[in-house]
């Protein structure tokens, strides 16, 4: 099992629509939670992090379940600059804190 | 603002090559990493390193090397270049467990 799983998609929305994701990771002793972005061609950039009694930012809300071991991205009224790849990010709670990366789910945004 | 820097953003090698892929970070980051992303398989941890001269392996470091003879400074040496190598390769640095900030990536492709 990988450690950290996502549905790749994509996910065709439209304008101003509410897209979520689900990321499930297997170490219950994950400590650290985190969405990045990658935008096409582009490295991967810090979203936002996600704590265990949720947080918003802005559009973005991220939650996390431990009992179920999974977190989630919600992007409320979409736009075109939304089109890009989330990647779920678990910190593996090693003796170094190694991040594990998602392999992404791309987001498609249409006019 | 956070600044990492890779060497070159596309590079073509001749199998049996030896390549060196530099990274560069400008705001003084204990931590230092080398991942490849290939499609369906996400961000793949190859080494990273905790201070000057120290190293670790990650997840798939076989085939590789890494040199951090400086703070700022961290290299992935490719001892002979395969066609299985041919990826995109990304560095990172963070303070901590603080944000992880890439590199642009370099595209390398082996022939």
């Amino acid at each position: 099992r990988k450690e950290v799983e996502q549905d790749p998609g994509p996910f065709n929305v439209p304008e101003g629509a509410t897209v979520a994701f689900n990321c499930t990771y297997s170490n219950s002793a994950s400590q650290s939670f985190f969405w990045y972005r990658q935008d096409c061609r582009k490295e991967p950039k810090l979203l936002m992090s996600v704590y265990s009694s949720g947080n918003e930012d802005g559009r973005f809300t991220a939650q996390l379940n431990r009992a179920s071991q999974y977190i989630s991205l919600l992007i409320r009224d979409s736009k075109l600059s939304d089109s890009a790849t989330y990647l779920c990010v678990v910190n593996a709670n090693t003796g170094f804190q190694k991040l594990v990366f998602g392999t992404g789910t791309r987001l498609l945004v249409s006019p | 603002d956070v600044k990492v820097t890779q060497s070159s953003r596309y590079l073509v090698k001749r199998t049996g090559e030896k390549v060196f892929l530099e990274c560069v970070q400008d705001m003084d980051h204990e931590n230092m990493f080398w991942y490849r992303q290939d499609p369906g398989l996400g961000l793949r941890l190859i080494y990273f390193s905790y201070d000057v001269k120290m190293k670790e392996k990650g997840d798939i470091p076989e085939g590789y090397s890494v040199s951090r003879e400086k703070k700022e400074r961290f290299s992935l040496i490719l001892e002979s270049a395969s066609t299985n190598q041919t990826s995109m390769y990304l560095c990172a640095s963070r303070t901590g467990v603080g944000e992880q900030y890439f590199g642009p990536g370099t595209r390398l492709t082996v022939t």
